[in-house]
């Protein structure tokens, strides 16, 4: 995989329900992994930011895992509720330009009440 | 600490005028970023900077868009002149290497 990518494109889920999105990434050279959390009409907001194979990071009800060696992250939200509802966006440095986050096109959560 | 402070939040300006855009990162960053957010390519890189020095305006779409950054608090993206097209939410973020970033709240430019 040359680029970072997120599946699915899209989700739809009832208020309650556990859900989860992959974020996938080249897994040569790789230095670091980020989620950001776009909630519509403001800016992203930085989630977690993942560096170690097997790292697993977790804020509130809200966590994510990560497979360096496979490069893929997962992003878990258990007992989801409407204000979950927003893009959520991994990015991941690429070769000597450790600075530059690449980011995948995201995965737009919509959860209903 | 304040965050990315983006100006104007809003600006609506007619066709052929130019734009300018601001932000100041948070103290201490040594890298700014300048996107823009549309429907069609969601986020989209402009331009970066690395210690104020432009690093890859790659994304810059054409010669009307401008970048500088004087000095390590501030920053300008202008467009001369705007376009329809043009019309979108810029948001500048800032960030020190392999932290995550902070981004600004963004100016939403109308260009009628």
């Amino acid at each position: 995989i040359l680029n970072v990518e997120q599946s699915p494109q899209s989700l739809h889920v009832q208020e309650g329900d556990s859900t989860n999105f992959t974020c996938s990434f080249p897994s040569s050279n790789f230095y670091a992994l980020h989620w950001y959390r776009w909630e519509t009409a403001k800016s992203p907001e930085a989630l977690f930011v993942m560096t170690l194979n097997g790292d697993e990071k977790k804020k509130g009800r809200i966590s994510a895992t990560l497979n360096t060696k496979e490069g893929y992250s997962y992003l878990y939200i258990k007992g989801s509720q409407p204000e979950d509802s927003a893009t959520y966006l991994c990015a991941s440095p690429r070769g000597s330009t450790l600075g530059r986050l690449y980011f995948g096109r995201g995965t737009q959560l919509t959860v209903w009440p | 600490d304040a965050g990315v402070i983006q100006s104007p939040r809003h600006e609506v300006t007619e066709m052929g005028q130019e734009v300018t855009l601001r932000c100041k990162p948070i103290s201490g960053h040594d890298y700014l970023f300048w996107y823009r957010q549309t429907m069609m390519r969601g986020l989209e890189l402009l331009i970066y900077f690395n210690n104020n020095v432009p690093i890859d305006d790659s994304g810059m779409p054409e010669d009307r868009f401008s970048a500088k950054m004087p000095n390590a608090s501030f920053s300008t993206l202008k467009i001369q002149p705007s376009e329809p097209r043009d019309s979108a939410v810029y948001f500048c973020a800032s960030s020190w290497v392999n932290y995550g970033y902070t981004f600004g709240s963004g100016t939403r430019l109308t260009v009628v």
